[in-house]
């Protein structure tokens, strides 16, 4: 089964700060994985996936995950944090439904809310 | 493209009556999926389907729940009667066949 943990619930930085976000992900085969972001009252967005290939990948908003196969870690990253970025960011792991059967369901983690201190 | 679409943004109803929350996913898109979010118990997937056939429906919590998707275009969310522990937001997402999910605004509900 797969399962995706996010250590932090909360976690607070002050603007201008570099961030770390922790993934570790359980997946039975090459995972596909994704980063988004909620703002207050509003939807899901997709900020960075990884499928294949450079294990750095870049999103938008100036944000990069690092896919670490031997740790099991999808982290994401921020050399400097705004005021904006405060929201809740999720980690989700899925994979081709072809291979597993699973269909294109993605398995999500709890998120992390993020503060950032004026 | 529009991005998915979501209606009503917002809902109050009372006990025992019927809420239908409507979902118009993203164009080309084969895959639907319905999460429902609680503080309590986060992101839910409820179901999902693929090319308009339900494919995984374990979500769902009860026989008051009910979802179809007549065509590519459209699915519905049915609760059915409803009851105050169903007040959440509900999202719609959709998604081609690289499992990248994008998501409704979502669907606020408030079961009084």
């Amino acid at each position: 089964a797969q399962s995706v943990t996010q250590p932090d619930i909360h976690i607070t930085v002050s603007e201008g700060a570099s961030l770390e976000l922790r993934c570790n992900y359980s997946y039975g085969a090459t995972p596909y994985l994704f980063w988004y972001v909620q703002s207050p009252g509003q939807g899901l967005q997709l900020l960075l996936k990884y499928f294949s290939g450079d294990t750095l990948v870049q999103g938008i908003k100036g944000f990069e995950a690092e896919f670490k196969r031997s740790q099991s870690s999808f982290n994401l990253r921020k050399p400097s944090v705004h005021w904006s970025d405060a929201a809740e960011y999720f980690c989700a792991v899925g994979g081709s439904g072809v291979i597993t059967g699973g269909g294109n369901k993605l398995t999500f983690g709890t998120g992390t809310q993020l503060k950032v201190e004026l | 493209d529009a991005g998915v679409i979501q209606s009503p943004r917002h809902e109050v109803t009372e006990m025992g009556q019927e809420v239908t929350l409507r979902c118009k996913p993203i164009s080309g898109h084969d895959y639907l999926f319905w999460y429902r979010q609680t503080m309590m118990r986060g992101l839910e997937l409820l179901i999902y389907f693929n090319n308009n056939v339900p494919i995984d429906d374990s979500g769902m919590p009860e026989d008051r729940f009910s979802a179809k998707m007549p065509n590519a275009s459209f699915s519905t969310l049915k609760i059915q009667p409803s009851e105050p522990r169903d007040s959440a937001v509900y999202f719609c997402a959709s998604s081609g066949p690289r499992n990248e999910q994008f998501f409704g605004p979502g669907t606020r509900l408030t079961v009084l």
